[in-house]
């Protein structure tokens, strides 16, 4: 069975530019989160997805957005980017949105902003 | 709001000897699930083992085991018979039982000495 899949694995963009990326969940999964992990702030929720519809948000702005399809699979969008949003970008997909069903996480997606 | 505290930035244990990461956390709900995940250099979050509120039995998976304290509201992991392998940040998190979304600590890193 694979494995949470993220794409790409780095990349690197300059300010003000916008960057999009992606998240294959496991197979039969359903919800989809996203988090961000910077030596700073640590580990933060930023997003989850379940059936297409956005079910929970963490504390950031605007300029992050995410959407899911029919599939499952996700994308996060990042408009104007700042300095700051350099990070590890983590998806985790689980078979429901909540309960006990355990999150499994991808290898990430590391962002640079120069 | 649920937070969750990793108090030792850093540990080190010696092969084959036992080290115990500790982790507290707040909150009022009454039901909630307790993780600890595991960062390699790879960089992919992996579970390591997980503990329903309402059990009082303390989860353990092969050499991973956990000591759970609700009314102190303490969930500390023990690894036993440590390897090299076992080298990673290992982050405690917490779930509420209504919801997806995970609140981290700041993680441990734990560094294995041969």
């Amino acid at each position: 069975k694979a494995g949470v899949t993220q794409t790409p694995r780095y990349l690197i963009k300059t300010r003000g530019q916008q960057v999009t990326l992606s998240c294959s969940p496991i197979s039969g999964h359903r919800s989809v989160s996203w988090y961000q992990q910077t030596p700073g702030q640590g580990l933060q929720f930023l997003f989850e997805y379940f059936s297409e519809t956005q079910r929970n948000k963490g504390n950031f702005p605007g300029r992050f957005s995410g959407r899911q399809f029919s599939n499952s699979r996700s994308e996060m969008n990042v408009s104007t980017l700042e300095l700051g949003d350099s990070a590890l970008y983590l998806c985790a997909s689980s078979s429901y949105n909540s309960g006990a069903n355990v999150l499994t996480f991808g290898a990430g997606s590391r962002l640079t902003v120069l | 709001a649920q937070t969750v505290t990793q108090s030792q930035p850093e540990m080190s244990v010696q092969e084959a000897e036992t080290v115990t990461l500790s982790c507290t956390y707040d909150t009022s709900e009454s039901d909630y699930y307790l993780f600890w995940y595991k960062q390699p250099p790879s960089r992919q979050m992996i579970l390591v083992i997980r503990q329903e509120a309402y059990k009082q039995q303390n989860a353990t998976e092969n050499r991973f085991s956990v000591n759970f304290q609700k009314a102190a509201k303490s969930f500390s992991l023990k690894i036993s018979d440590s390897q090299l392998g076992d080298a990673a940040m290992y982050f405690c998190a917490y779930k509420s039982a209504g919801a997806n979304n995970l609140f981290f600590g700041t993680g441990t890193r734990l560094t294995v000495i041969p």
